[in-house]
């Protein structure tokens, strides 16, 4: 059974740096799939973040890119986020996934609340 | 980069069938066919009910369909049961990322 589970601070300072980290079990990151993050602000829809291949290789939201950095730590069988300069509109439950591709996303963890504030 | 549009709700009684609607673009719904819906109950992790426009992962009941016509994809549930109230996403490939739709909430009367 593959499972995922999010860790990190649950607030944030405003203007400061966002960083939550995925350790995924039951399935090695190296095998495939493409991690990532997908985030719900309170009352609003889902918004997908971005995406990291084991390799390396990252795909990022146009809207968020410039504040986005993916990184993966395959000894460790984690991946990780960092959003900078953060503001109240970051406040979100922020999953993350791993996407067989194209917006198929078979595996989630169960979500990690985020506040941001000043 | 937009949202997809949806309804943001629809409702229906057990055992009627509904069809929720998914626009987007011929860059992002009409010009691929990778459009995935999501299940998602409040507290809970979303979960896959479609993906390349029309097909079920295994495990799904054969009640929930997908299909697409331009830029317009739909999700259609038969025989509405209780279990389906919940919020719907779609998504779609839009060239390198993925763009979700605004969320449709079921409502089963």
């Amino acid at each position: 059974q593959v499972r995922l589970q999010e860790s990190g601070p649950g607030l944030v300072k405003s203007s400061e740096t966002l960083s939550l980290t995925c350790t995924v079990s039951g399935f090695s990151i190296s095998s495939g799939y493409y991690w990532g993050w997908v985030r719900q602000p309170p009352g609003k829809g889902l918004e997908w973040i971005g995406t990291i291949y084991h390799t390396g290789s990252t795909y990022y939201s146009p809207s968020l890119k410039s504040r986005v950095t993916i990184s993966v730590d395959t000894s460790k069988n984690q991946f990780s986020l960092k959003l900078n300069s953060v503001t109240a509109a970051d406040t979100a439950m922020y999953y993350c996934m791993g996407e067989y591709g194209y917006g198929r996303t078979d595996y989630w963890g169960q979500g990690t609340l985020v506040t941001a504030s000043s | 980069q937009s949202a997809l549009t949806q309804p943001r709700s629809v409702s229906g009684s057990p055992g009627q069938s509904l069809t929720i609607s998914c626009t987007g673009t011929s860059s992002d719904v009409g010009g691929y066919n990778y459009v995935s819906w999501y299940q998602h109950h409040p507290g809970k992790a979303p979960k896959l009910m479609i993906f390349d426009v029309s097909k079920r992962p295994s495990g799904v009941p054969d009640r929930f369909s997908g299909s697409k016509s331009g830029n317009t994809a739909s999700l259609t549930i038969s025989g509405l049961q209780a279990e389906d109230e919940a919020d719907y996403y779609c998504n779609s490939f839009a060239g390198g990322y993925i763009v979700f739709g605004g969320g449709t909430k079921l409502t089963v009367l």
